[in-house]
């Protein structure tokens, strides 16, 4: 089966730093990304690894863990404009080829 | 213009009609799909199509039927719609590559079943 968890909600404050995780067992592995959504709107693409360690975004960045079925976003610098969804997402080969989506975390930024 | 569209945005509907949701894209990709989102529940996929005359069952199709028309559009009915199926449903593209593959969602449409 596939199974993708992410925390349900996070608060931060406006300026800081917040790391958001995601976990995955998935029937094989072509790709993690990550997705930003904002109440009521379409996802948009944040991010992309494939293979393990560290990339990044400018504010963002994002890290993978193969062996242990594990990634994380990092958000710097934090606005209120970065209040939204963050979905963690994962290409499954045996799946199709296709995308298994974790339930997403919603983050609110705090003044 | 947005390169993809979603037709209605937001539709009101009662138990046992058959309804249909339109998706199209202007980016020219084989690859496109239907997903509804629940809270809690994240994106689950319902039909995709990586190209005109392949047609493929997702995690729950059960309730659901889908038209690939033309390379750019891409249709979803429910046949008798129920009340369980009020949810956003988006449409997503992609375009097959050797490396990474995004997908781009289009706006949604909300949908209510009374």
């Amino acid at each position: 089966g596939q199974n993708i968890d992410q925390p349900t909600e996070m608060t931060a404050t406006e300026g800081a730093i917040v790391q958001i995780n995601c976990t995955y067992q998935t029937s094989g592995f072509n790709g993690l990304f990550w997705y930003q959504q904002h109440a009521g709107e379409a996802p948009t693409f944040l991010s992309y690894n494939v293979l393990d360690g560290l990339e990044e975004k400018g504010r963002f960045s994002s890290f993978l863990s193969r062996s242990k079925g594990y990634s994380y976003l990092l958000l710097k610098e934090l606005q209120m404009k970065d209040s939204a969804s963050y979905l963690c997402a994962v290409r499954a080969p045996n799946y199709g080829q296709n995308f298994v989506f974790g339930p997403g975390t919603r983050l609110s930024v705090l003044p | 213009d947005a390169d993809v569209t979603q037709t209605p945005r937001n539709r009101i509907t009662k138990t046992g009609k058959r309804i249909m949701l339109e998706c199209s894209q202007t980016k020219g990709h084989d690859r496109m799909y239907w997903y509804r989102q629940d809270p809690g529940l994240g994106l689950r996929l319902i039909y995709y199509s990586f190209d005109v005359k392949d047609i493929n069952k997702g995690e729950i199709s059960d309730g659901y039927s889908v038209s690939r028309q033309a390379q750019a559009k891409f249709s979803l009915s429910l046949e008798s719609a129920i009340p369980n199926q009020t949810a956003l449903y988006f449409c997503a593209t992609s375009e097959k590559t050797s490396g990474m593959e995004t997908q781009y969602f289009g706006p949604g449409t909300r949908l209510l079943v009374l």
